[in-house]
């Protein structure tokens, strides 16, 4: 079993939709969790942290932790076309140096 | 405010030849700093991360090396490159231990690298 599991997409979605992006973890001492945008050929780009169990909003973006199902969710609502990118989650534990990413959810919003 | 600068952003090099990426950090001092590597499809693999000067953590045996001889600078090397070195190179920077927001990455603009 991998330590950090993602479903690859593609998910193509119609402009406005509210989107669902999810991981699911093996490890249960990770304690922060992070989603990235990764424009193709770009760097990926942080969009929300979240500190052990409960929910973050921000802007149009919602990320939820589930830390007893060992499951993290991102929502997008009313997506939009520059929305369209790959989205990873990415995760740690309270000691050591080292994030365990996800292999990325490729979204597609179309217009 | 921080930021991090990567390059060359492209790289076309035979079988065989050396390597040489610089990433470099503004703005901060002491940040712990990471490479990594992204394959086509597939996820980040942590190739090393250094929490200072000269000291650098290999995750992966494999034919490259790093090397962080200031304080804001990392650098990915290789004496001969394979064609299995090809992918994107992520160089990322973590806030020093003490800052608030210290748990999270920040990615710079990536080299994609061709062996050939």
């Amino acid at each position: 079993q991998k330590e950090v599991e993602q479903d690859p997409g593609p998910l193509s979605v119609p402009e406005g939709a509210i989107v669902s992006l999810n991981c699911t973890y093996s490890n249960s001492a990770f304690q922060y969790f992070m989603w990235y945008r990764q424009y193709s050929r770009k760097g990926p780009e942080l969009l929300m942290y979240t500190y052990s169990s409960g929910n973050k909003e921000d802007g149009r973006f919602t990320a939820q932790v589930d830390k007893s199902s060992k499951y993290i969710s991102l929502f997008i609502r009313d997506s939009q076309p520059s929305d369209s990118a790959t989205y990873l989650c990415a995760m740690r534990g309270n000691y050591g140096q080292n994030f365990v990413f996800g292999p990325g959810t490729r979204l597609s919003v179309l217009p | 405010s921080q930021t991090i600068h990567q390059w060359p952003a492209t790289l076309v090099q035979p079988v065989g030849s050396p390597l040489s990426l610089e990433c470099t950090v503004e703005g901060t001092s002491n940040p712990n700093l990471y490479w990594y590597r992204q394959a086509a499809g597939r996820g980040l693999q942590l190739l090393f991360y250094s929490v200072g000067i000269g000291q650098i953590s290999s995750e992966v045996p494999q034919n490259l090396s790093a090397s962080r001889p200031q304080d804001r600078q990392f650098i990915l090397s290789s004496k001969k490159l394979l064609l299995s070195d090809s992918g994107f190179y992520l160089c990322a920077w973590r806030p020093p231990r003490l800052a608030e927001y210290q748990e999270t990455q920040y990615f710079g603009p990536g080299t994609r690298l061709l062996v050939l």
